[in-house]
């Protein structure tokens, strides 16, 4: 079946712009997660989404960085008034939330260039 | 807080021959499990192999395995018969559920692993 999925591919920007990014989990996956992999570190958590909870944001860098999901499936990722420190490769997984919900599936990714 | 270190930012093996990369992780949790996942360059996370803590039989998955070590919060993998499509990024990582019944996911900073032809 298809896996998790994510556009654009690579996005370039201005510094000060908007930017959006989309992630098309598997379907029936209920569980979503964003995280940012800059140069050289690993996977640092950005935003859960569980179901119709709350998400959980703890890991949010700055006010700048909001996520939706929108009928639980599609999300959005969006960074307001980008900053060259934004630039990284931004990843999106998802999982279940029964049987093995341990296990997160992963999207290939955006890469996000700010100039 | 837990935290997860991969203190082999780079290896490389011999084709065919056999590689250990380490991960050690710290946490006070007794429930949790522990992941590794490869990044080739195509960016695409893969799932390798998963540890459930409570289990203290090591997971195997083909020419992958663990020597997870639960009291030295040890959890190393190893490859076995190198093959020039294991060259990729590795990395560790840990989960643990949350009171909330979400789960938390720490990643350590991956080793870089290259086999040579």
């Amino acid at each position: 079946g298809a896996g998790v999925s994510q556009s654009p591919s690579n996005k370039v920007t201005e510094k000060g712009k908007d930017v959006e990014l989309r992630c098309d989990p598997i379907s029936g996956h209920t569980a979503l997660y964003w995280y940012r992999q800059s140069l050289g570190q690993g996977l640092e958590f950005l935003i859960y989404f569980q179901g119709n909870s709350a998400p959980d944001k703890s890991g949010l860098p700055s006010d700048r960085f909001s996520a939706e999901r929108t009928g639980g499936s599609v999300s959005t990722l969006t960074i307001q008034r980008t900053q060259q420190e934004d630039s990284a490769v931004y990843l999106c997984a998802s999982s279940v939330t029964s049987g093995a919900p341990e296990t997160q599936y992963f999207g290939p990714g955006t890469r996000l260039l700010v100039l | 807080a837990q935290t997860v270190t991969q203190s082999q930012p780079e290896m490389s093996v011999q084709e065919a021959e056999t590689v250990t990369l380490s991960c050690t992780y710290d946490t006070s949790e007794n429930n949790y499990y522990l992941f590794w996942y490869k990044q080739p360059p195509s960016r695409q996370m893969i799932l390798v192999i998963r540890q459930e803590a409570y289990k203290q039989q090591n997971a195997t998955e083909n020419r992958f395995s663990v020597n997870f070590q639960k009291a030295a919060k040890s959890f190393s993998l190893k490859i076995s018969d190198s093959q020039l499509g294991d060259t990729a990024m590795y990395f560790c990582a840990f989960m643990k559920r949350k009171n909330s019944g979400t789960y938390k996911y720490i990643f350590g900073t991956g080793t870089r692993l290259k086999v040579l032809a």
